[in-house]
């Protein structure tokens, strides 16, 4: 059964801590992202990967990190330095795109992180 | 930055009314796509749009791209309680691989 898993779905964690989010697709898809969503607004845009061991910011990467050591992976650390880290977190892929040809996006159930 | 107006933020409806949503840019956009969003769940792509003046239809969903590019809107014919979610377009404006997302239009059935 294809599709993107995010773990885990409910998260919380104390102010000052690092926390991992996982992503992980068997879509055999190139490009990965990673999307906020904070309640009544639309996505933006953390960071994205086109291919392995490459990866490029988004609007809002400050706080945050990936990495992309594997095609099927792509781990979001949320760190101490993010000053408002409670929202949904959406992971994604697609298709690698290419010039002005774009392809739809695969979406995660999302992770749920509350920093207390 | 680069914005996409999505607009109305929320639509409420009587069952079997009609619900439209609409968005803007003020720059041409490459091509524009729907997902929608049901309450607690992720976003799931609906269709993209590429050429100018297109439109699509699924079932009761129309889908339209302004003749200028700079346009596109989503109307749902005989709205059904399985429409309920948020409706958000993406749109690219350039080579560049990243989504511009609209805020949403959140569409409620009235009890």
């Amino acid at each position: 059964d294809g599709g993107i898993t995010q773990s885990p779905k409910y998260l919380f964690r104390k102010e000052g801590q690092n926390v991992t989010l996982s992503c992980e697709q068997n879509l055999n898809h190139d490009a990965m992202y990673w999307y906020r969503q904070d309640p009544g607004q639309g996505l933006r845009l953390i960071y994205y990967s086109q291919i392995v061991n490459d990866f490029q910011k988004g609007d809002i990467a400050e706080g945050y990190s990936v990495s992309r050591e594997k095609k099927e992976s792509f781990p979001l650390t949320v760190t101490s330095a993010q000053k408002n880290p409670t929202a949904f977190y959406l992971c994604a892929s697609s298709i690698r795109t290419s010039g002005t040809s774009y392809n739809e996006q695969f979406f995660g159930p999302g992770t749920r992180l509350t920093v207390l | 930055g680069q914005q996409v107006m999505q607009i109305p933020q929320y639509q409420h409806v009587q069952e079997g009314e009609d619900f439209t949503t609409y968005c803007n840019s003020s720059t041409t956009l490459s091509n524009i796509q729907w997902y929608k969003q049901r309450p607690g769940g992720h976003p799931v792509f609906l269709i993209q749009l590429v050429k100018s003046g297109e439109v699509k239809k699924q079932k009761r969903l129309t889908f339209q791209f302004g003749e200028a590019k700079k346009n596109s809107s989503l109307h749902i014919t005989a709205t059904q309680t399985t429409d309920v979610g948020t409706y958000f377009c993406a749109a690219t404006m350039d080579s560049n691989y990243q989504l511009i997302w609209g805020a949403g239009t959140k569409l409620i059935i009235k009890p």
